[in-house]
């Protein structure tokens, strides 16, 4: 079965701190994203990238980076972490070749920020 | 710019009630994708429907329905006969499939079916 592992499930993290959340995906997928979930405010684009060393910036990118080195693995870097990055953090990719919807989401990472 | 509306942030129906869940996308492309996920409260998305925008036809799963008008650039979503694991957020979502085709979300729709 196709999946995107995003590598915690839950993270602290004090204000301050280098934070890395990791998302690897196992379908040779060309396109990955990371996406921010507040509520009230949805699933919004922090940055995505379309091939390995390739990105771009969504919606949200202030605050964050991102490493794409190898087209499974899409890292989203919190290069010092504030209160207001307390959030759901949820990765998905997307091929060429797709069924349904064709994106595959993580189960999502919620990050506390103290 | 793409965007996705979800005027109704929650909603409380008690149990067999129908709800319709509004959903109202701007693009300016004439093609494009629409699509809905739930997320239960275990947090992950599942997908429910996709459709393009050159497919008007409404569809039927089961006691989902989905009413697609292109006029009123509206695509929502109604349960019949709601059950309590209806329970959920629904998303409604945009993409214009070029490019990296990303995914435009709406803000949400809190539904709560009460027994």
């Amino acid at each position: 079965d196709v999946k995107v592992t995003q590598s915690s499930r839950y993270l602290v993290k004090r204000t301050g701190e280098k934070v890395f959340l990791e998302c690897v995906q196992d379908m040779d997928h060309e396109n990955m994203f990371w996406y921010r979930q507040d509520p009230g405010l949805g699933l919004r684009l922090i940055y995505f990238s379309y091939d390995v060393k390739m990105k771009e910036k969504g919606d949200i990118p202030e605050g964050y980076s991102v490493s794409r080195e190898k087209k499974e693995r899409f890292s989203l870097i919190l290069e010092s972490a504030s209160t207001n990055q307390t959030s759901m953090y949820l990765c998905a990719s997307r091929g060429g070749l797709w069924r349904g919807d064709g994106y595959t989401f993580g189960s999502g990472t919620r990050l506390t920020v103290v | 710019a793409q965007k996705v509306t979800q005027a109704q942030t929650e909603i409380s129906v008690v149990e067999k009630e129908d709800v319709t869940l509004d959903c109202v996308y701007e693009t300016r492309d004439t093609t494009y994708y629409l699509f809905w996920y739930k997320q239960p409260p275990s947090g992950e998305l599942v997908f429910l429907i996709r459709r393009n925008s050159f497919d008007e036809q409404n569809e039927i799963s089961g006691r989902y329905s989905w009413n697609f008008q292109k006029s009123t650039s509206s695509f929502n979503f109604t349960i019949t006969a709601s059950q309590v694991v209806d329970s959920a957020v629904y998303f409604c979502a945009l993409n214009n499939e070029t490019g990296a085709q990303k995914l435009v979300f709406g803000q949400g729709t809190r539904l709560t079916i009460n027994p």
